[in-house]
C-alpha cells in the first residue's frame, strides 16, 4: 500500500536554528514529490515540485532534496513567518495524490 | 489571475439536513480534486475528476457523500442526512492535467460544523 510519513509532528525552533523536515515514502511509482505550506485556515500553498532522486530546489529559506525514499525540507535561518504547517505529498501516476499528516512548525521570536 | 475558490466559508448544519458545497477551480484546469481536512490532521482524498468525469469514487467515505462536476467547470460537493462525523473542512484543488504530476491549487476551504 502506498504510503506517506511525515516526521516529526511538530517543530519548535528559535529564530535562526536551522533544522529539517522530513517526508518518507513507499510508493509503486513515484512520479512527483510535492512540498505544501498550509497556514491556519487557509487552503495549501505549493512550494516545490521533485521529480528524481539526487534532485534539489530552492526557494528563500527553503530548500527540498529528495533521494529514492524520502525527502527533506530544509529550513535555513527560520524566521517567526515560517511558522506553518508543511505538508509532503507524491503523485504515483493515475490520478492519485497521497498526503502525508503535515509537520507543524513553529518558529520563536 | 483568479484562484480557487469555495463557497461558502462557513457552514453550520443541524444533524441530518443535506449540505451543498461549490468549487469553482482556476479556469482551463481540467482536472478537480475534493479533499476533507478534520482538525489537525492531513489531507483526505474524496473524489477526482477529469472533465466532468469522475474516475474514481473509492475516496468518499459512504453513499450519503456525492459529487458532481459541470461544464468541466464548477463542481458540487453533496453530503446528505449530515452526521457529526462530517464535521471537518472541505478542501477544493484543481490542476491543469490529473494525470500528469502537476502541482495542486488549493482553495480556502468550506468549514462545515454539523450541531
Amino acid at each position: 500500500e502506498d504510503q506517506v510519513t511525515q516526521s516529526p509532528e511538530a517543530l519548535r525552533l528559535q529564530e535562526g536554528e536551522s533544522s529539517s523536515l522530513n517526508c518518507s515514502y513507499t510508493v509503486s511509482g513515484l512520479r512527483g514529490l510535492f512540498w505544501y505550506r498550509q497556514d491556519p485556515g487557509k487552503g495549501p500553498e505549493f512550494l516545490f515540485t521533485l521529480y528524481s532522486a539526487g534532485e534539489e530546489k530552492e526557494k528563500e529559506r527553503l530548500k527540498a532534496t529528495l533521494t529514492k525514499k524520502e525527502s527533506f525540507l530544509h529550513i535555513t535561518a527560520p524566521k517567526p513567518e515560517d511558522s506553518a504547517t508543511y505538508l509532503c505529498a507524491v503523485h504515483t501516476g493515475g490520478f492519485k495524490t497521497i498526503f502525508g499528516a503535515g509537520t507543524r512548525l513553529f518558529v520563536k521570536a | 489571475g483568479a484562484g480557487v475558490s469555495q463557497s461558502p466559508s462557513n457552514k453550520v448544519t443541524e444533524k441530518g439536513k443535506d449540505v451543498e458545497l461549490r468549487c469553482d477551480p482556476i479556469s482551463g484546469h481540467t482536472a478537480l480534486y475534493w479533499y476533507r481536512q478534520s482538525l489537525g490532521q492531513g489531507l483526505e482524498f474524496l473524489i477526482y475528476f477529469q472533465g466532468n468525469s469522475a474516475p474514481d469514487k473509492s475516496g468518499l467515505p459512504s453513499d450519503r457523500f456525492s459529487a458532481e462536476r459541470t461544464g468541466g467547470s464548477v463542481s458540487t460537493l453533496t453530503i446528505q442526512r449530515t452526521q457529526q462525523e462530517d464535521s471537518a473542512v472541505y478542501l477544493c484543488a484543481s490542476s491543469p492535467s490529473g494525470t500528469e504530476p502537476y502541482e495542486q491549487y488549493f482553495g480556502p476551504g468550506t468549514r462545515l460544523t454539523v450541531t
